[in-house]
């Protein structure tokens, strides 16, 4: 079935270092891929999202690419500051059918010190 | 942007109790909600779509009759926790998208309920 894996945290680092976390999926079409961010005592909100091959999405200086050739769409920000401090979650939403229904990573935690 | 709540943010109940947690969203309609359960440090669990005039439609292994879901307005959807038990302790969002339901909706999520069982 649909899945999305995302790398391992917590991920902890110094504030203007560069930020990568990982997100791969399998599908069996061609779904819509987002991040997602949870600050701490808040609900998720998007953060950035891509809908086909090759499309890059991006906010507050956070970016991603949909690779359909290796399945991924990693998140990168060249330089996190403290408020950036959140829960990212990768996640797909398979269309059709399945419309709305968002298949979610386990979630990273990112902690950025001064 | 548009907004979705959910009452109440926190709850603790006996054992044997239902509790009835709501979903609105506030300046949009929204036809279908998502019920979603968090368990502490893991990912989001689809539990069922919430249906503006039809049934619930619920995933595979969520018991229906366990989480009775009403969509009882184009602004309103209550899940019901019925008979809690400690296992059923968790945090519990729902989320709405913002138009009319492809694949490219943005889905607004509420700020989750956390249900404590005792």
């Amino acid at each position: 079935g649909d899945s999305v894996t995302q790398m391992e945290g917590p991920v902890t680092l110094s504030e203007e270092a560069f930020l990568t976390i990982n997100c791969t999926y399998t599908a069996t079409g061609y779904p819509s891929l987002f991040w997602y961010v949870q600050y701490p005592g808040e609900g998720l909100q998007l953060l950035l999202k891509a809908t086909k091959a090759d499309d890059k999405g991006s906010n507050k200086g956070f970016e991603a690419t949909y690779r359909k050739e290796t399945t991924s769409f990693h998140l990168e920000k060249g330089s996190v500051q403290v408020s950036d401090s959140a829960v990212y979650f990768c996640a797909q939403n398979a269309g059709g059918t399945s419309y709305g229904k968002l298949t979610f990573g386990q979630g990273t935690i990112l902690t950025v010190h001064p | 942007g548009a907004v979705v709540s959910q009452h109440p943010s926190w709850v603790i109940c006996k054992s044997g109790t239902s509790v009835k947690i709501e979903c609105r969203s506030l300046d949009f309609q929204a036809t279908t909600m998502f019920w979603y359960r968090q368990f502490p440090k893991q990912s989001l669990m689809l539990m069922a779509t919430s249906n503006e005039g039809s049934k619930a439609t619920y995933e595979q292994g969520v018991e229906k009759d366990k989480f009775l879901i009403n969509h009882a307005s184009l602004t309103l959807s209550t899940l019901t926790v019925t008979s809690a038990h400690p296992e059923d302790s968790s945090f519990y969002i729902c989320s709405a998208p913002d138009s009319g339901g492809v694949s490219t909706d943005t889905q607004y999520f509420g700020p989750g309920t956390r249900l404590t069982v005792l």
